[in-house]
């Protein structure tokens, strides 16, 4: 199937210092992907779209100079939380839809654990 | 608005079956998927149904009734290893995909 990998998988930071997360889609093109966070014991939650040569679309409630998201390539999105704080201490996961597939299915990447000290 | 309800919580016994319900209401209809994800790990696609009736595929099924806006997964001869959190997902008219809250199923030996 297609891969999506992300990395870090783990982060640990300092309150204040903000932090890199990397997409790839291995082995398909994707003009576009989509960041989610999750909270413990808690569904996932579409902070935005990311769109490769153009602006991320966020979702109503998601500070978009918080959330650093740029899409430079078909095969890279990159999530960049900045001046973290210990309330953004979460998983982050990306996914990206391979549209040679009927379904669309969305493939998720590692996802990335922050904790913010 | 728009609204997918599925348990919070089941607990089944391992080589036994069980079920998953999901019922949506959502603007629109473009499919709906479900996914397995297992605790502190991403979620793997496991079913897409569009059309109404049975997709079976190996060990796990998922049916669909659009008109009573229903799905659910069926699984069968229950593994340890199918403990996890099972989430089903609607994706609506303008192609968002809306996210139920997740199952977690429990197997005991």
């Amino acid at each position: 199937g297609a891969v999506v990998s992300q990395h870090p998988s783990w982060v640990i930071c300092k309150s204040g210092t903000s932090v890199k997360i990397e997409c790839r889609s291995l082995d398909f093109q994707a003009t576009t992907m989509f960041w989610y966070r999750q909270f413990p014991k808690q569904s996932l939650m579409l902070m935005a779209t990311s769109n490769e040569g153009s602006k991320a679309t966020y979702e109503q409630g998601v500070e978009k100079d918080k959330f650093l998201i740029n899409h430079a390539s078909l095969t890279l999105s990159t999530l960049t939380v900045t001046s973290a704080h210990p309330e953004d201490s979460s998983f982050y996961i990306c996914s990206a839809r391979d549209l040679d597939r009927e379904a669309g299915e969305l493939f998720f990447g590692e996802g990335s654990r922050l904790t913010v000290l | 608005g728009q609204n997918i309800d599925q348990p919070t919580e089941m607990t089944a016994t391992e080589g036994a079956i069980v079920q998953i319900n999901c019922t949506y209401q959502t603007s629109g209809f473009n499919g709906l998927f479900w996914y397995q994800q297992h605790a502190g790990e991403a979620p793997t696609f496991l079913s897409y149904n569009v059309l109404d009736g049975l997709e079976e595929k190996g060990r796990f099924s998922s049916f669909l009734s659009r008109s009573k806006g229903y799905s659910y997964l069926l699984l069968k001869e229950l593994q340890m290893k199918d403990s996890a959190s099972y989430l089903c997902a609607v994706r609506d008219s303008n192609y968002q995909l809306i996210w139920g809250a997740g199952t977690k199923l429990i197997i005991k030996p």
